[in-house]
């Protein structure tokens, strides 16, 4: 079975432009999550989606980032315009039930110069 | 405010050289808590969920044990190839989410 797949795994940019994030999530996951890691912090929470529905976005940094999840099956974090302070590592995980382990990706890091 | 604190930072081991990571926590309801394993540029790997005082699990060389304020990952005989950063999540219950609250995690390294 495939697990969580991210698309690009890297990605620099220059401040300013726009960078979409892709995560797959395993076949048949109705919860997938966002994450970010900055440089010397813990990985934290962006938001949570049951199906194609945001169950929580509380953790999202502003609204220069906008996450989708059309038809409920794969999801996209977009950063427009991004700014220095939004590099870092975003990993996506999925999980069968809110309950439920999260399985992680791979992570897609992004650098803004 | 749930908070997740892990110790130490970092530790070097020689293989063979037994010792336990720490993992403590301080969340309103905890629904469970999770240990994961994340090599250099990958993500984090799932390697146990506890989810009550006093509950233990094992896989090979590793050890996870739950109490109500914090948890240890013990690691017997140790290989080279355990050198990781392992990291602690936890999930509370009521909380009306589900996110996952992290340890900044704990970089093993384990000398041949």
């Amino acid at each position: 079975e495939a697990g969580v797949t991210q698309f690009p795994s890297h990605s620099v940019i220059e401040k300013g432009q726009t960078v979409t994030l892709r995560c797959d999530p395993i076949s048949g996951h109705d919860n997938l999550y966002w994450y970010r890691r900055v440089m010397g912090k813990e990985i934290k929470f962006l938001l949570h989606f049951v199906k194609e529905s945001k169950q929580d976005e509380s953790g999202m940094p502003n609204n220069r980032f906008l996450a989708e999840r059309t038809g409920g099956t794969y999801s996209t974090l977009k950063v427009q315009p991004a700014e220095l302070e939004d590099s870092g590592v975003y990993f996506c995980a999925s999980s069968l039930d809110y309950i439920e382990t999260q399985y992680f990706g791979p992570g897609t890091r992004l650098l803004v110069l | 405010e749930d908070q997740v604190t892990q110790s130490p930072e970092a530790l070097r081991l020689q293989e063979g050289e037994s010792s336990s990571l720490n993992c403590s926590y301080t969340v309103s309801g905890l629904r469970g808590l999770f240990w994961y394993r994340q090599d250099p540029g990958k993500g984090p790997e799932f390697l146990f969920t506890l989810y009550s005082a006093g509950e233990e699990k094992e896989k090979e060389r590793l050890k996870a044990t739950l109490t109500k304020k914090e948890s240890f990952l013990h690691i017997t005989a140790p290989k080279p190839e355990d050198s990781a950063t392992y990291l602690c999540a936890v999930q509370a219950r009521g909380s009306g989410t589900y996110k996952y609250i992290f340890g900044t995690g704990t970089r093993l390294k384990v000398l041949a």
